[in-house]
């Protein structure tokens, strides 16, 4: 079936702004990751959802970050404020299960100026 | 904590030269190792992985890997580099166990000269 996909693939935002990003799981799969990739970095775990419970937070950077998955589904990461430090790669995985063999997304390029 | 260390940020080869490219983690015990590619403005495809058993991994595209647990290693081979392989890759290292959270390296960056 489809893989999974990203929306928007980039955004643009000025400092200050709130933005929404968006992500479309593999159909069926149970698990959910939001991940953040700096450029020249690797890509470092913000949260963990399994079905519509966000069971791991950890990584998110503040509270101005937040991630939902009200049905289990499709999910959104949310950044209030945005900062220029905010500016990265934001990627989405999912996995049959918690059990890793995570399939990524092309990932959202958030430009924050 | 567990980490991962790639040593190498660029690595260059010719188009048919051989490739190796270096993967070394922290962790515990037994970990679950695994490498991704990423080409430009994609996300990362799983290349292969090793949670147990043989440790000589064989996965898509030609490539391998093998687990050396003295050596706290899990280095990407491949016999034959083509054009097409240029891109990023990435070396992530997770726990056993029951949890999901991996750590990636910062990645070594493959260029393919033709």
């Amino acid at each position: 079936g489809a893989g999974v996909s990203q929306s928007p693939r980039y955004k643009v935002a000025k400092r200050g702004q709130d933005v929404a990003l968006r992500c479309d799981p593999i159909s069926g799969h149970v698990s959910l990751f939001w991940y953040q990739q700096a450029l020249g970095q690797g890509p470092e775990f913000l949260t963990y959802f399994q079905n519509e419970a966000q069971l791991d937070k950890s990584g998110l950077p503040s509270d101005r970050f937040f991630a939902e998955r009200p049905e289990g589904s499709v999910s959104t990461l949310k950044i209030q404020r945005t900062q220029q430090e905010d500016s990265a790669v934001y990627l989405c995985a999912s996995s049959r299960d918690s059990q890793y063999e995570q399939y990524f997304g092309p990932g959202t390029r958030l430009t924050v100026t | 904590a567990q980490s991962v260390t790639q040593p190498d940020i660029h690595i260059t080869v010719s188009e048919g030269a051989s490739l190796e490219l270096r993967c070394n983690y922290s962790y515990g015990a037994t970990p679950y190792l695994f490498w991704y590619v990423q080409s430009p403005g994609q996300g990362l495809q799983l290349l292969l992985k090793y949670f147990s058993g043989d440790t000589l991994v064989q996965g898509i595209k030609g490539f391998e890997a093998e687990f050396k647990r003295s050596q706290s290693s899990f280095n990407l081979r491949k016999p034959s580099v083509h054009w097409s392989d240029a891109a990023e890759y990435f070396c992530a290292v997770g726990p056993s166990g029951g949890s999901y959270i991996p750590t990636f390296g910062r990645g070594t960056s493959l260029i393919v000269h033709p």
